[in-house]
């Protein structure tokens, strides 16, 4: 079965340092998400990103937050200066299309320190 | 008005009983609508779409009520491996937008 696929499972960052989470969505998928998931909270969209462009983006993805897809087939998010508020699990999702529901990866656990 | 309210638990059940979990969602322009499952510190997992005319996938059962902006899902002859947290999560916005609600924990117990 197709699987989405996010690099580092875990990554421990000094706070105000930058951080680059990395997936590789399903190859035939054309929309590409991020959410994040505080400890005991509920899971959040950040940003959702269509024919090479973010197509929507919430309040918490705010400037320190960028998404790329360099080459076809990676999507990153990018954090520019990690906050201790940043600490989540962060998951990436993509679809083919709105029928579909989505497929999440296992997640990247960023702790800030 | 949360966007997504489930009750969150925990539903403590045994093994074999049915139980229901109900969703409300405010945006009454959502169209499409699915259940998703997490287990403890993983990603959640599609269970199933939730269609107009309801969608029944072995044990389980998922309806949709547009009138009342709520959807259902019951399992039925719960096991132990369906203890999780359960997630509601309608589709908002033009992009497919998928809004979860905080969840309902159920707990199976032997």
């Amino acid at each position: 079965e197709p699987e989405v696929t996010q690099t580092p499972s875990h990554q421990v960052t000094q706070m105000g340092q930058e951080v680059i989470l990395r997936c590789v969505p399903i190859s035939n998928h054309l929309y590409f998400y991020w959410y994040r998931q505080i400890l005991g909270q509920k899971v959040e969209f950040l940003v959702s990103f269509y024919n090479n462009e973010i197509s929507e983006k919430s309040e918490i993805f705010d400037d320190q937050f960028s998404v790329e897809r360099p080459d076809g087939s990676n999507f990153t998010l990018k954090i520019r200066s990690t906050k201790l508020e940043d600490s989540a699990m962060y998951f990436c999702a993509s679809t083919g299309g709105r029928d579909y529901g989505y497929t999440f990866g296992s997640g990247t656990r960023l702790t800030v320190v | 008005r949360k966007e997504v309210e489930q009750d969150p638990g925990p539903f403590n059940v045994p093994e074999g009983a049915t139980v229901a979990f109900n969703c409300t969602y405010s945006n009454s322009a959502s169209q499409s609508f699915f259940w998703y499952r997490q287990d403890c510190r993983k990603e959640p997992k599609l269970l199933m779409s939730v269609y107009s005319s309801g969608n029944e996938d072995g044990r389980f059962t998922a309806q949709l009520n547009r009138a009342s902006q709520y959807i259902s899902l019951l399992i039925r002859d719960s096991k132990l491996s369906d203890s999780a947290t359960y997630l509601c999560a309608p589709l908002a916005g033009g992009y497919n937008k998928l809004i979860f609600g905080a969840g309902t924990r159920l707990a199976v117990h032997p």
